[in-house]
């Protein structure tokens, strides 16, 4: 099973300035890593697919980058609707599995 | 507007059964690949089982394999859970999410439903 590790656990950043959230796999994923956000009481949300592509209403400051076993996720302004859980997902073609992160929570300092 | 909404979730005791639904619409169920993924409350998110569009190849979690079934009547938009044998770390938020393809493999989820509680205990 490919373990996939987060960093940090709790990131707090003051508004407008830049959020950077690190996504490592234990071993290559290639670029099928995505990225979600879960905000208090809500479902997750896709943000990020293919490491870099932002899902259809993604705001702008959201990036992806990253590939193999490093990726980042970052926030180059971060809102106070941004306050939330960001999870990072491998989707490993075969065998078949799906493993996340253990997520990371942004607060707005 | 697409749209996922579980049901069947409660409260059962350790060995028992139930069976989660998931209604599809807004899109053409048929056409896509679904998952269902969960989350105990306060914890991170677990894969737990996959469905090709077709009906064919589904595949489940190590966790909770040989105890839940996934299904899919298509003529119906809607993804079941089987779950049986149920234990206590079973207890979570249960999500259906949508694959953007016809196939699982190698995709991401693009739609998730707003979940429902299962909870085990005695």
């Amino acid at each position: 099973e490919i373990v996939v590790t987060q960093s940090p656990a709790t990131l707090s950043v003051s508004p407008g300035e830049r959020a950077t959230l690190s996504c490592r796999a234990s071993q290559s994923v290639r670029n099928y890593l995505a990225w979600y956000q879960q905000k208090h009481g809500q479902s997750p949300r896709l943000l990020i697919y293919g490491a870099f592509t932002r899902a259809t209403g993604v705001p702008a400051r959201f990036s992806g980058s990253g590939s193999g076993t490093d990726f980042t996720l970052t926030i180059s302004s971060l809102q106070s609707e941004d306050v939330a859980v960001y999870y990072c997902q491998q989707y490993n073609n075969w065998p078949p599995e799906w493993t996340f992160g253990q997520g990371t929570k942004v607060e707005v300092k | 507007e697409m749209r996922l909404v579980e049901s069947g979730g409660g409260s059962v005791v350790p060995g028992g059964s139930l069976r989660l639904s998931c209604a599809a619409s807004g899109f053409t169920f048929r056409n896509y690949a679904m998952s269902w993924v969960r989350q105990a409350p306060g914890k991170g998110l677990e894969w737990v089982a996959g469905h090709t569009a077709s009906g064919g190849s589904p595949t489940h979690a190590d966790s909770v394999k040989g105890r839940f079934t996934i299904s899919r009547d298509n003529s119906k938009n809607t993804l079941y859970l089987q779950m049986n044998s149920l234990r206590a770390d079973d207890s979570a938020f249960y999500f259906c999410a949508k694959h953007p393809g016809f196939d699982y493999r190698g995709y991401h989820f693009d739609l998730w439903g707003q979940g429902t509680l299962v909870t085990v205990s005695s």
